[in-house]
C-alpha cells in the first residue's frame, strides 16, 4: 500500500539558511499534519491542513510557514534556521480531520550547523 | 490542556517476559487513543487505536491495549516480548475537530535476547 512520502530524507543546512520540506500524503487523504521530534523527545505538533486550508496550529515558530497545494501535498518552509531547529520532521496524513488514523511518513532529518 | 503521561522512561525485559506500559491522559472531551512504535532510526508506526466500542483493542504483532475510562488510562500489553520488540513506544491522544495528536514522552523498551 502507498505510504506517506517525505523529501528530502536528510538535509544539512547552515545557520540562517532556509529549508523546504515536502510531504506527499497517502492517495485520497485530504489532511496533512506536521510534527517536529527533537533528539530524545516526543513528536510535537506544528501545523495541519485540511482541504488545502490551515486547520490548526501548534508550536510552530513564526520563522516557519507551510501550505497545502491543490494535489494535497504540503511543504514546510523554514527560514533563518537555528541550531535548535535540528530535528526529525514528520508528516502524517489522514482522511478527514479528527476521526481517522494518522499515518506517518519516514521523516526528514534536518541538521543545522 | 490535553496531556499524555507515560509512566516509564525505559523498560528492560528479557525475551518471553510480559510487558505492560502505562499511559494516562488528560482531556475534557471524547478522545481517540493510539499507541505508536518507533523502531531505531525509523518512523512512527501505528500499533493499535481506540475510537469507541470494545475497550480492549488488539493491534499488530500481538500487542493489545485496554481503555479504562474511569482511570483515564490506555495501557499497552503484550504477554511475551521478543528481541525484535526493542523500540520506543509512544502513547498519543487525539481529540477535537482538528485531530492533531498529543504524544507522551515515550517509553524505550529494550528486550534482552
Amino acid at each position: 500500500a502507498a505510504g506517506v512520502i517525505q523529501s528530502p530524507r536528510h538535509l544539512i543546512k547552515e545557520k540562517r539558511e532556509t529549508a523546504t520540506l515536502k510531504c506527499y500524503p497517502i492517495p485520497r487523504h485530504d489532511t496533512v499534519y506536521w510534527y517536529q521530534q527533537g533528539p530524545g523527545q516526543d513528536p510535537q505538533f506544528l501545523i495541519s491542513f485540511y482541504e488545502k486550508m490551515q486547520s490548526d496550529k501548534g508550536s510552530i515558530p513564526d520563522r516557519f510557514s507551510a501550505q497545502q497545494f491543490s494535489d494535497y501535498h504540503s511543504e514546510l518552509n523554514m527560514s533563518s534556521l537555528e541550531l535548535g531547529d535540528s530535528a526529525l520532521y514528520f508528516c502524517a496524513s489522514s482522511w478527514g480531520q479528527g476521526t481517522d488514523t494518522q499515518y506517518f511518513g519516514p521523516g526528514t532529518r534536518l541538521t543545522v550547523l | 490542556a490535553q496531556s499524555v503521561s507515560q509512566h516509564n522512561h525505559h523498560v528492560i525485559l528479557s525475551e518471553a517476559a510480559s510487558l505492560e506500559l502505562g499511559c494516562n491522559y488528560s482531556y475534557g472531551g471524547t478522545v481517540n487513543l493510539f499507541w505508536y512504535v518507533q523502531y531505531p532510526g525509523q518512523h512512527l508506526q501505528l500499533l493499535l487505536k481506540y475510537f469507541s466500542g470494545d475497550p480492549l483493542v488488539k493491534g499488530i504483532k500481538g500487542f493489545e491495549a485496554e481503555f479504562i475510562k474511569s482511570k483515564f488510562s490506555f495501557n499497552l500489553r503484550k504477554p511475551s516480548v521478543q528481541w525484535s520488540d526493542t523500540a520506543e513506544y509512544f502513547c498519543a491522544v487525539g481529540g477535537g475537530s482538528q485531530g492533531n495528536l498529543i504524544f507522551g514522552k515515550g517509553t524505550k523498551l529494550s528486550v534482552k535476547p
